[in-house]
C-alpha cells in the first residue's frame, strides 16, 4: 500500500532531551512537509524539502531541525531549544501535477509529542 | 503575511441538514485553496482541492466554492450525516506547495 508513515504515535520526552520524529512516504512525492498543530488551532509548517539534499525553514522553524538525505524520508528533530514541544506533529508530502501550484498534500496519522 | 479565518468555530446540526462553512484569506495571490478533514487523533484527508484559475469544485455531497478578489471560500455539505463529524481545515496554497491553515470548524452531526 502506497502512502505516508509516521513514528512513534506517541512520545514522550523530558525536558532538556532531543528527540527524533520519524516520516516516511513511498509515495515517490518530490516535496515533504512538518507541520505543528496545537489543540483547537490549525497546522502551522515548520519545515518543508522540495528536493533531496534541500529543506526551507517554515513559520516556526526555530528549535527544529530537518535532513532530507533519502527521497522517502525526512525526520524531524525537536531541540532542547525548542520552548514548548508538546504538540501534535503532522508529516505531509506532495507532488506536483504539472499545473503551477497544483499540489495535493497528503498527511500521515501523526505523532503526539508530550514533554514530562 | 497571509491570514485564514474560519467561521463558525464549531458547529452542531441535527442530521439531514444541508449547511455551510466559512473560510476567508487576507491576500489574494494564491495558487489553489484546499478543504481537508481531521477525525480526532488522526491525521487530515484532503476533500477538495480548487486552483486559483476555478470558481468551484464538487465531490459527492460536497461543493467548495472560491471567490479571490474578495478572499472567500465556502465548503457546502449536502443531507448531512452524522458520519461527517469531523473538524474541517481550510488551507490556502501559496508558492513551493506551502500551505496556511485556518483554525478549523468542529463539525458534530446528531441523529
Amino acid at each position: 500500500d502506497g502512502g505516508i508513515t509516521q513514528s512513534p504515535k506517541y512520545l514522550f520526552r523530558k525536558e532538556g532531551q532531543n528527540v527524533t520524529l520519524s516520516c516516511e512516504q513511498n509515495l515517490n512525492h518530490d516535496a515533504m512537509y512538518w507541520y505543528r498543530q496545537d489543540p483547537g488551532q490549525g497546522l502551522r509548517l515548520i519545515y518543508y524539502s522540495q528536493i533531496v539534499n534541500d529543506f526551507q525553514k517554515g513559520d516556526i522553524a526555530e528549535g527544529y531541525s530537518v535532513s532530507r538525505e533519502k527521497k522517502e524520508s525526512f525526520p524531524l528533530t525537536v531541540t532542547s531549544a525548542q520552548k514548548n514541544p508538546t504538540a501534535f506533529y503532522l508529516c505531509a508530502s506532495s507532488i506536483d501535477l504539472g499545473l503551477a501550484g497544483v499540489r495535493t498534500q497528503y498527511f500521515g496519522p501523526g505523532t503526539r509529542l508530550t514533554v514530562l | 503575511k497571509q491570514e485564514v479565518t474560519q467561521i463558525p468555530a464549531a458547529l452542531s446540526v441535527p442530521e439531514g441538514e444541508n449547511l455551510v462553512l466559512n473560510c476567508s484569506f487576507t491576500d489574494s495571490a494564491i495558487y489553489n485553496l484546499q478543504w481537508f478533514r481531521q477525525d480526532p487523533g488522526k491525521g487530515l484527508t484532503s476533500l477538495l482541492l480548487i486552483q486559483s484559475s476555478q470558481r468551484e469544485q464538487t465531490s459527492g455531497r460536497l461543493n467548495a466554492s472560491l471567490d479571490k478578489s474578495s478572499g472567500r471560500s465556502t465548503l457546502y455539505i449536502a443531507a448531512s450525516q452524522p458520519g461527517d463529524s469531523a473538524t474541517y481545515l481550510c488551507a490556502v496554497g501559496t508558492s513551493y506547495g506551502k500551505l496556511t491553515f485556518g483554525q478549523g470548524t468542529i463539525l458534530t452531526v446528531h441523529p
